[in-house]
């Protein structure tokens, strides 16, 4: 059975550098092609796509957050770590993180599991 | 980047009634399209991937169509669970989302 849970704050001040863990059971990250990302809700508004790390540590950001994001694994944990500098009250937002499985024919694969969502509330 | 464009935003519609949500890619993403329901407060859930297979589990009154640039998600008749947000995905190149539909009850 696959699970994943985001975990961090429920409140951060303007310009303080958020951390969130997802932490995943039911399959590994150093199986071949396995990927986890990071997407983002603000209330009311879409879905945006933050960051993926795939099962060979190669990373992948949001080109207009690139900058801010860093996304990491512990794969002993089953963990993937995602920080976001200079947070700010637009970043208010309910954070998922997801599973992208691998595909036998290595074609892309969209997101199939997903955690309950973190809400994260950005005010001093 | 590929931006993707959701049509309507809002949908009003009966139990029974046939819907149809559409979805347009910037450039062509081939097949490489998802379509996710969201219900209030709760995660999205993965009903289509590569434009038209279903995923396991959900039921075959939703179908997607589509390649190229222009997709379309159709629910053959509308249940009282099916009331919820959608949202298209690429993912051929990295991801973007929709801007979403909710379909709500007339």
């Amino acid at each position: 059975q696959v699970t994943l849970r985001e975990a961090g704050p429920a409140l951060v001040k303007p310009t303080q550098t958020l951390t969130l863990t997802c932490t995943f059971s039911g399959f590994s990250l150093s199986t071949r092609a396995m990927c986890v990302s990071w997407v983002r809700q603000p209330p009311g508004k879409a879905l945006e796509w933050l960051a993926r790390i795939d099962w060979d540590d190669d990373k992948y950001y949001n080109t207009s957050l690139k900058t801010r994001l860093t996304i990491s694994k512990d794969t002993s944990k089953n963990q993937v770590v995602l920080t976001m500098s200079n947070m700010a009250p637009v970043d208010t937002a309910t954070y998922y993180c997801a599973r992208i499985p691998p595909d036998r024919y290595g074609n892309s694969r969209p997101f199939d599991y997903w955690g309950q969502g973190a809400l994260v509330t950005v005010s001093s | 980047d590929i931006q993707m464009t959701q049509s309507p935003s809002t949908l009003s519609a009966s139990v029974g009634d046939r819907v149809t949500i559409s979805c347009r890619a910037s450039q062509s993403i081939s097949s490489w399209l998802a379509w996710y329901q969201q219900k209030p407060g709760k995660a999205p859930k993965l009903l289509i991937y590569k434009a038209s297979t279903l995923e396991s589990g959900v039921p075959s009154r939703f179908s997607g169509s589509g390649s190229g640039t222009e997709f379309t998600l159709t629910i053959s008749s509308l249940q009282p669970d099916d009331f919820a947000a959608y949202y298209c995905q690429q993912y051929s190149s990295l991801y973007t989302f929709g801007q979403g539909t909710k379909l709500e009850i007339k």
